[in-house]
Parts: structure tokens; sequence; C-alpha cells
């Protein structure tokens, strides 16, 4: 089975402060997503990376930045928490090829900006 | 561009009576279509997908979905509910032709089954 898991379930920081989320799967994958989860909008994109070191821009990604050194770890960065960014943050992963079809969700982390 | 909606925020059903959640989706090409489910605090668990093929695909849990290409549309459906069935429902919508993987989704629909 796959797996992803998130550094943090819950997190509660202050405005300002800078924000790390980690991801990691086990699968080998070469795809990895960011989302954001709010109440009535469903899941939004914010970036996506389908190679280390390589990054896309998703459908909101002001505010953020990502890193990936390493294929099994993809890194969400706040570099400045605002209030509006408190949300429940969703990591993926996803094969690529013939086998790409499924994105396998983390648990989640539910950011709280103070 | 791709995109998918959900136009019931909620659905409340009884215990054993059947279940059904709408979706409808809008692409170029042809989609790939996905359901997913999220119970509280935790993240989204896939429950079935449709590629190609057979137009009703069959999931986890004894959940269905009917592919209808001239209705664009792909709900989901369970013979008898289960309260344990109470969770948050996503549809996803990707075109084939995409090259970036990326999933578009619903708003989301609540799912309350009640004893």
């Amino acid at each position: 089975d796959v797996k992803v898991t998130q550094s943090s379930r819950y997190l509660v920081k202050r405005t300002g402060e800078k924000v790390f989320l980690e991801c990691v799967q086990d699968m080998d994958h070469e795809n990895m997503f960011w989302y954001r989860q709010d109440p009535g909008l469903g899941l939004r994109l914010i970036y996506f990376s389908y190679d280390v070191k390589m990054k896309e821009k998703g459908d909101i990604p002001e505010g953020y930045s990502v890193s990936r050194e390493k294929k099994e770890r993809f890194s969400l960065i706040l570099e400045s928490a605002s209030t509006n960014q408190t949300s429940m943050y969703l990591c993926a992963s996803m094969a690529s090829g013939r086998a790409a079809d499924t994105q396998y969700f983390g648990p989640g982390t539910r950011l709280t900006v103070l | 561009a791709q995109s998918v909606a959900q136009p019931e925020d909620q659905v409340n059903v009884a215990e054993g009576n059947p279940l059904t959640v709408k979706c409808t989706y809008s692409v170029s090409g042809n989609p790939y279509l996905f359901w997913y489910v999220q119970y509280p605090n935790r993240g989204l668990q896939f429950l079935l997908k449709y590629i190609t093929g057979d137009n009703l695909v069959k999931g986890s849990y004894g959940f269905e979905a009917e592919f209808n290409k001239s209705q664009t549309s792909f709900h989901l459906k369970k013979p008898s509910a289960l309260v344990s069935d109470s969770a948050l429902y996503f549809c996803a919508v990707r075109d084939i032709r995409s090259n970036d993987y990326k999933l578009s989704f619903g708003a989301g629909t609540t799912v309350t089954v009640r004893a």
C-alpha cells in the first residue's frame, strides 16, 4: 500500500512566522502535490513537482514556495504566515507513465495562523 | 480547462436506503474520473476511478459509480447506506490528454446517514 505521511497533524503559528510542512511518500512516486482544503471550495492545488528539484505552480501559489531535494520528500513553505493561510493542507503523490492515474493522499495538516 | 460540479452540499439518508452523490464534469478531451472520501480530521481516501472500459465502476466499501458521457456525469452510488458511510465525498477529474497530472476537485458533498 502507498503510504504518504505529513510531519504534523495540527500546527499553530503566529503571523509572520516561517512555516515548513513536510510530506514523505514511500512508493518511489515521481509526482507530488500540495493542496489546501477550505470549506465549500474543495481542494485547490498550490504547487506540484514531477521530479527532484522540479516544481510547477498550481492554481493558488501566492504566498507559498516548495522544495524537493529528494524524490520521497516534498516540502511546502510559508515564508511569512498570514491568517488567511489558516487551512487544512494535504499532500499527495502519484506514479508516472502508464501507472499514472491515482493520487494518494496523506492525513493532512491543519494549520492555524494567529 | 477542466472542472467538476457537485450540486449538493449535503445528502441525508436513512441507514439501509440507497445513497447517491452527484457529480458532473467538464473537460476538453476525455476524462479520468475519481471519487475520494474524507472522514473527520483525516486525509482523502481513494474510493474508485473511471479510466476507460465499462461505464459502471465498482470500488471500495460497496460503492459504485456510473460514467455517463452524454450527460457528463459520474454519480456515486451505494445500494444500502451505513451509518459509517457518513463523511465528506469529493469527485475529481483530469483530462486524459493532460501531461501535468493535475486533478480538479468539486467542492465536496457531506453525507449523513442516520440510524
